[in-house]
């Protein structure tokens, strides 16, 4: 049931790109993306509701395809500041058909930029 | 406004006793979450709660047990602590838009 998200780590240097990919064994209803630091609470990215749906927060965008049942994230130009552990989160029709409404999380991406 | 809060921040328990954390929203928030996390396995969801007098178990419940007497509040009890159970508890609440996940700061408990 859990999301599987790869890479599990990925080491940049500021300025370079990366992408993190979530993928599902259910249908998905939405993908939501969290950013965790060492020690805090998950912080919300952003959420994707429709197939093929891209969104962007800053310089950090993703896409859903609900066909495939994956979403990406797309994080370009990276800055120190993007440091942490980022997951996905899937609600799935069934759940919410049935007014479940449960967020089930990948293992989580480690992600470190350094200067 | 203070959202989430999450009570206690720390505790350590002896295996076979038993405690409450509690979790508090101040947002009208329908849907509340315990979720654990522990290293590499990403956050576990324990139980959850579609709304007040309600409770769903979720992925992991085992050995844990909630009460939401009040909509604004959801309780996770461990009625006899293990130390499998030593981990990073996070409580989370939604609306029923379920645009986004407002987490508390969590609470790091030990179990000996």
């Amino acid at each position: 049931q859990q999301p599987v998200q790869s890479p599990q780590a990925v080491i940049l240097r500021e300025g370079e790109d990366a992408v993190i990919n979530c993928s599902s064994s259910k249908a998905l209803y939405s993908v939501h993306w969290y950013r965790q630091k060492h020690g805090e609470a998950p912080v919300f990215l952003m959420i994707l509701l429709k197939g093929g749906e891209q969104k962007g927060h800053e310089k950090i965008s993703a896409s859903f395809n609900e066909k495939k049942q994956q979403s990406s994230l797309y994080l370009t130009a990276s800055q120190l500041s993007y440091s942490g552990t980022y997951f996905c989160g899937t609600v799935s029709p069934s759940w919410v058909n049935t007014g479940g409404f449960k967020t089930i999380f990948g293992a989580g991406t480690r992600l470190f930029v350094k200067a | 406004n203070a959202g989430v809060t999450q009570t206690p921040k720390f505790r350590v328990l002896k295996t076979g006793q038993s405690m409450t954390l509690l979790c508090a929203q101040d947002m009208n928030h329908e849907y509340m979450y315990w979720y654990r996390q522990d290293p590499g396995m990403g956050l576990r969801l324990i139980h959850y709660s579609v709304g007040e007098g309600t409770t769903a178990k979720g992925e992991v419940p085992d050995g844990y047990n909630v009460s939401r007497l009040k909509k604004q509040n959801f309780l996770l009890g461990l009625e006899s602590a293990a130390p499998s159970q030593t981990s990073v508890y996070f409580c989370a609440s939604t609306d029923t838009r379920l645009e986004k996940l407002f987490f508390g700061s969590g609470t790091q408990l030990s179990v000996l």
